[in-house]
């Protein structure tokens, strides 16, 4: 299995400002992903984050709104700008495991916006 | 376009039960199915992985069968204790134009009674 982290793990900011979300995986990996589970829902995929090119977005997400960085095999960013209450949700960055396409997931930055 | 659902949303049983978890799929053209759990504010734990040729697996109280020509999952929890208390949540894997990607069903919030 792989063990993720993330920062920060929660963060209360201003509408109109923007945040970025750091994911560390203890291994390398291929696939990464970044998801939003807005409060009371289930998982919406972002993107899928490629080492060393640019991000694959879901239809609903652009780039612009969610920056995305993945400058190696175990590190990826993700940033949310131009804040709004309605981005409050938890966001969450997840692998796959090379053995049996298992995923795994970080444990989510809880993200409120004023 | 894969939608995942889940049923019952909502769940409440005494302790000591045997209880069963379902989950729907529209698309039977998938990888693999996905069981995790996901406390309150917390990020998600994977329960099993079905490969698209298995039919079933197992681990510990924790079962779960896959049926992909009728579209269908089942999560068998044997014994049910209070710490079982938690949202649960298929996710089917799927491929689009080569891109592969999870979708992700509504959840089940269990909540087991001491």
């Amino acid at each position: 299995s792989a063990v993720i982290s993330q920062k920060p793990s929660r963060d209360i900011c201003q509408r109109g400002t923007s945040l970025t979300i750091q994911c560390q995986v203890d291994s390398q990996v291929t696939m990464m992903f970044w998801y939003r589970q807005q409060p009371g829902q289930s998982l919406t995929l972002i993107a899928t984050a490629n080492q060393g090119s640019e991000a694959t977005y879901e239809s609903g997400f652009v780039i612009d709104k969610f920056p995305i960085s993945r400058p190696n095999l175990t590190f990826s960013t993700l940033t949310v700008s131009n804040m709004s209450p309605e981005d409050s949700s938890i966001y969450l960055c997840s692998v796959v495991g090379s053995s049996y396409n298992e995923q795994f997931f970080g444990p989510g930055t809880r993200l409120t916006v004023l | 376009k894969q939608e995942v659902t889940q049923i019952p949303a909502a769940l409440s049983v005494p302790e000591g039960e045997n209880l069963v978890l379902n989950c729907s799929f529209t698309d039977s053209a998938i990888y693999n199915l996905q069981w995790f759990r996901q406390d309150p504010g917390k990020g998600l734990t994977s329960l099993l992985l079905i490969q698209s040729s298995q039919r079933e697996q197992t681990s510990g109280r924790l079962n779960a069968s896959l049926d992909k020509s009728s579209g269908r999952s089942t999560l068998y929890i044997a014994a049910s204790q209070p710490g079982d208390s938690a949202t649960y949540l298929c996710a089917v894997r799927t491929s689009t134009s080569g891109t592969y990607k999870y979708i992700f069903g509504t959840g089940t919030r269990l909540k087991v009674l001491a």
